[in-house]
């Protein structure tokens, strides 16, 4: 059964910033990958999708990464904002299958200070 | 841009009652999910739908629970007897499908189930 675990589960950085989320999963064959953003009370938004055959994606300050061997994927966020404050969800797709559910990690909740 | 919708927002109704949440999803998906977030808790899968039909569910989705496309544009989940444990935030997700369809799995508001 796929387990995604995200470290660290809370972060508080100064504004400015260069930070690192970090997402772990324990099945390695996934289809892909998806970083979301979470702010309180509401829905999700997709921030980047990793193919399994990629290595990373980037979007604005958002980089991510993958590793699919060693089962860890990272978002690396530059020169953070106030704005950024939210709680940040990985989740992978195992299947090959169009349909497949998504497995949703722990999540990481950003704070960026001023 | 396309985005999936979800109402209502907030639903609050007595333990043991019917409940149906309805999303729409982006107009030119094919593939739809149900997600749930009880609070404090991770997101959870609870079942996909295509062509009419349940692609794959989780253990969760046991027999109170049922969706269904009743025409082209929403896609509903019904909970038929509520339980307190079903108090969550609910999620809908489209996906779409074919040549240049991306694979990111769109989702809409939620709406927050508050079970007395």
């Amino acid at each position: 059964k796929q387990e995604v675990t995200q470290i660290p589960a809370a972060l508080s950085v100064p504004e400015g910033e260069n930070l690192v989320l970090n997402c772990s999963f324990t099945d390695s064959a996934i289809y892909n990958l998806q970083w979301f953003r979470q702010d309180p009370g509401k829905g999700l938004t997709s921030l980047l999708l990793i193919q399994s055959s990629q290595r990373e994606q980037t979007s604005g300050r958002l980089n991510a990464s993958l590793d699919k061997s060693s089962g860890r994927s990272t978002l690396y966020i530059a020169a953070s904002q106030p704005g950024d404050s939210a709680t940040y969800l990985c989740a992978v797709r195992l299947s090959t299958g169009t349909a497949s559910k998504l497995t949703f990690g722990t999540g990481t909740r950003l704070q960026v200070t001023l | 841009e396309p985005e999936v919708t979800q109402t209502p927002s907030h639903q609050v109704t007595q333990m043991g009652q019917e409940v149906i949440l309805r999303c729409v999803p982006i107009s030119n998906h094919l593939y739809f999910y149900w997600y749930r977030q009880i609070l404090g808790q991770k997101v959870e899968f609870l079942v996909s739908f295509y062509n009419n039909e349940i692609s794959e569910k989780s253990e969760i989705f046991d027999d109170q629970f049922s969706v269904e496309r009743p025409d082209g544009s929403n896609f509903t989940l019904k909970i038929r007897s509520t339980k307190l444990e079903d108090s969550a935030m609910y999620f809908c997700a489209s996906k779409g499908v074919g040549a240049g369809a991306s694979n990111e799995q769109f989702f809409g508001p939620g709406t927050r189930l508050t079970v007395l």
